[in-house]
Parts: C-alpha cells; sequence; structure tokens
C-alpha cells in the first residue's frame, strides 16, 4: 500500500519566520509528488516534482525532491499571515500491474503564522 | 471563468437518507474524482473517471456511488449504506495527458448527519 507521510502536522510560527514542511513517502512505481495549499476550502497546486535535487521556487515557497531518501521538502521564506493554510503533500504512482496512476495524499500540516 | 463548481457547501443528512452531491466543471477536462477530507485524515480517492460512461472505485468506495453521462458532471450519491459520511467533499478535474498530475479542485461541500 502507498504510503505519504507529512510533518510536522502542525506547526505555529511568527511571521518573519522560515519554515519546513517535511513529505515522506513509500510507493511503487513513483512518477511525480505534488504539494498543494488548502486556505479555505479548495486546494490550489503549488508545485509538481519529478527529478531529484532540481529546485522548483515561486516567490518565498520553494520545493525539491530527493529521490534515493524519498522524501520532499517546502521551503517559506520570511512567512506571511497568509501563508496560515493547510499544506498537503500527494504522491502521484503507478498502480500494481500496470493499472492507471493513482494520487496518494498525505494527512497535510496545518501551518499558522501569527502577526 | 472556467472552474469547477460543487454544490451545495453545505448539506444535511437525516439517518437512511440518499444524498447527492453535485459537481460540474467546464475545464474541459476528461478525469473527474471525489475526494473524502476528514479531521487529521489526507484527501482519500472515492471515485473517479477518466471517460464518459465509465468510472472506477477508489480507496473507500463502499456507501457511495456515481455517475458519468456527460464530460462536464459527475455527481456523487452518498447512500445510506455509508455509516459515517460526516465529512468535507472535494471533487477535482485533470487532464488526462501530459499535466495530468495537477488537479483543479472545486470549493467542496460539507456534508453532516442531522
Amino acid at each position: 500500500e502507498d504510503k505519504v507521510v507529512q510533518s510536522p502536522l502542525s506547526l505555529v510560527v511568527h511571521e518573519g519566520d522560515t519554515v519546513t514542511l517535511n513529505c515522506s513517502y513509500e510507493v511503487t512505481n513513483f512518477r511525480s509528488l505534488l504539494w498543494y495549499k488548502q486556505e479555505k476550502k479548495a486546494p490550489t497546486f503549488l508545485f509538481m516534482l519529478t527529478s531529484s535535487g532540481i529546485e522548483k521556487k515561486s516567490g518565498r515557497l520553494s520545493s525539491i525532491l530527493d529521490k534515493k531518501e524519498l522524501f520532499s521538502i517546502l521551503n517559506i521564506t520570511a512567512t506571511q499571515t497568509g501563508d496560515s493554510a493547510i499544506y498537503l503533500c500527494a504522491v502521484e504512482a503507478r498502480g500494481s500491474g500496470g493499472s492507471n496512476y493513482k494520487l496518494t495524499f498525505g494527512k497535510g500540516t496545518l501551518l499558522t503564522v501569527n502577526p | 471563468d472556467g472552474g469547477i463548481t460543487q454544490s451545495p457547501k453545505y448539506l444535511f443528512r437525516k439517518e437512511g437518507q440518499n444524498v447527492t452531491l453535485s459537481c460540474e466543471q467546464n475545464l474541459n477536462h476528461d478525469a473527474m474524482y471525489w475526494y473524502r477530507q476528514d479531521p487529521g485524515q489526507g484527501l482519500r480517492l472515492i471515485y473517479y473517471s477518466q471517460i464518459v460512461n465509465d468510472f472506477q472505485k477508489g480507496d473507500i468506495a463502499e456507501g457511495y456511488s456515481v455517475s458519468r453521462e456527460k464530460k462536464e458532471s459527475f455527481p456523487l450519491t452518498v447512500t445510506s449504506a455509508q455509516k459515517n459520511p460526516t465529512a468535507f467533499y472535494l471533487c477535482a478535474s485533470s487532464i488526462i495527458k501530459g499535466e495530468r498530475e495537477k488537479l483543479f479542485f472545486g470549493s467542496g461541500t460539507q456534508l453532516s448527519v442531522l
């Protein structure tokens, strides 16, 4: 069974702090790892990672994948109150017997940024 | 604007009642998905469909049913067989090829049992 484990499950920081969110996985036939931000209701896409060691960056957010050690981190620098959200990690892998690819989500990290 | 519309935002179910959650997309996406989100849990896949008139069970399909009669629509019925239906339900869609992994989500439906 595919597993995706995120840590920490929740985190409280002050504005301006830098945070690192972790995502480790155990899947067969890995294809990609994705990060989503869920502020109120609908998760929105942040990054998709397929290759080890290549950092994806968007403003103050960045993410990197280590396919050897089977984990990814999401960094947020100079946090703002608007960064408060649940951050979801998902891994896409092909099912057994060559069946369709499927996404497995972690439980998410609830980030709270206080002013 | 293109997007995914879920309705209603809030839904209450009585014991023994079937309820249907609506999901409509105008993104011309082939694939549509239903996820369930419980507090402290990740998103769990209920059903998905990659083509009209075809759908597959996800990890927690028991007590749910779907249909895909039109490309734009993928309604989810929570049947009376689902004994613990209280949860947040998210519908999503994606293209099949290329950037298939980029799911686009609706705003969700919160289902509660009376």
